[in-house]
């Protein structure tokens, strides 16, 4: 596609369910970022991957945040057994295969809600 | 620890009037430092990129500056329109992995009649 989908756009979760969340690329884009945005606040680096390797999950909140990109293009950033502190946006976002002084392009993000 | 502080937290400007967003970072070492527009409910929007040899770059109405030997950055708008109204975040790339962007909280922009 044009630019990085996600999906879905909105996602309410009962406290204790599990969750997944989408991320579609730019095609081609060989870097994949995951990023957590509460209200208010700017996003914080969750997990990277370049193709199908996961190279840093550091920000990874806790053993709750799974992340996968088997085939190094879609991603999929699973929450188990969600919080209401896990309410936020999450964004993705991808680059191509020139590092970091290349731009990100950032989807549009799921915004998650735990209740 | 790496770290992006950005100023003022928010602001209230007239359409047609300029300002100036400030940033200050503490990421080492150093890749490169973008600006992103965020408008509220959508993902950021980059506006301009600078690697350590730049220290001015602009994109339309938005230029931004760097100076790498204090960690400082600013972004200035020319003549605001409504449309600008969004959150200006600014984002810095490196601490060692150059693939990780440390964000600020960013600075809240209003544009008004």
């Amino acid at each position: 596609g044009a630019g990085v989908s996600q999906s879905p756009r909105y996602k309410v979760a009962k406290r204790g369910q599990d969750v997944a969340l989408r991320c579609d690329p730019i095609s081609g884009h060989v870097s994949l970022f995951w990023y957590q945005q509460a209200l208010g606040q700017g996003p914080e680096f969750l997990t990277y991957f370049q193709n199908e390797a996961q190279l840093d999950k550091s920000g990874l909140p806790s053993d709750r945040f799974f992340a996968e990109r088997p085939e190094g293009s879609v991603s999929t950033l699973k929450i188990q057994r969600t919080q209401q502190e896990d309410s936020a946006v999450y964004l993705c976002a991808s680059s191509g295969p020139r590092g970091g002084n290349t731009e990100a392009f950032f989807g549009q993000g799921t915004r998650l809600t735990v209740v | 620890k790496n770290q992006v502080e950005q100023s003022p937290q928010s602001l209230i400007i007239l359409e047609g009037k300029n300002c100036t967003l400030q940033c200050n970072y503490t990421v080492s070492p150093f890749s490169n430092l973008r600006w992103y527009k965020q408008d509220t409910g959508r993902g950021p929007v980059s506006l301009t990129i600078m690697t350590f040899s730049e220290n001015t770059k602009s994109n339309g109405r938005y230029t931004a500056t760097l100076d790498a030997d204090t960690k400082q950055s600013s972004l200035h708008i020319t003549a605001s329109q409504l449309s600008d109204s969004a959150s200006y975040i600014c984002v810095v790339s490196g601490g060692g992995t150059a693939s990780k962007l440390t964000f600020g909280t960013g600075t809240r922009l209003q544009v008004t009649l």
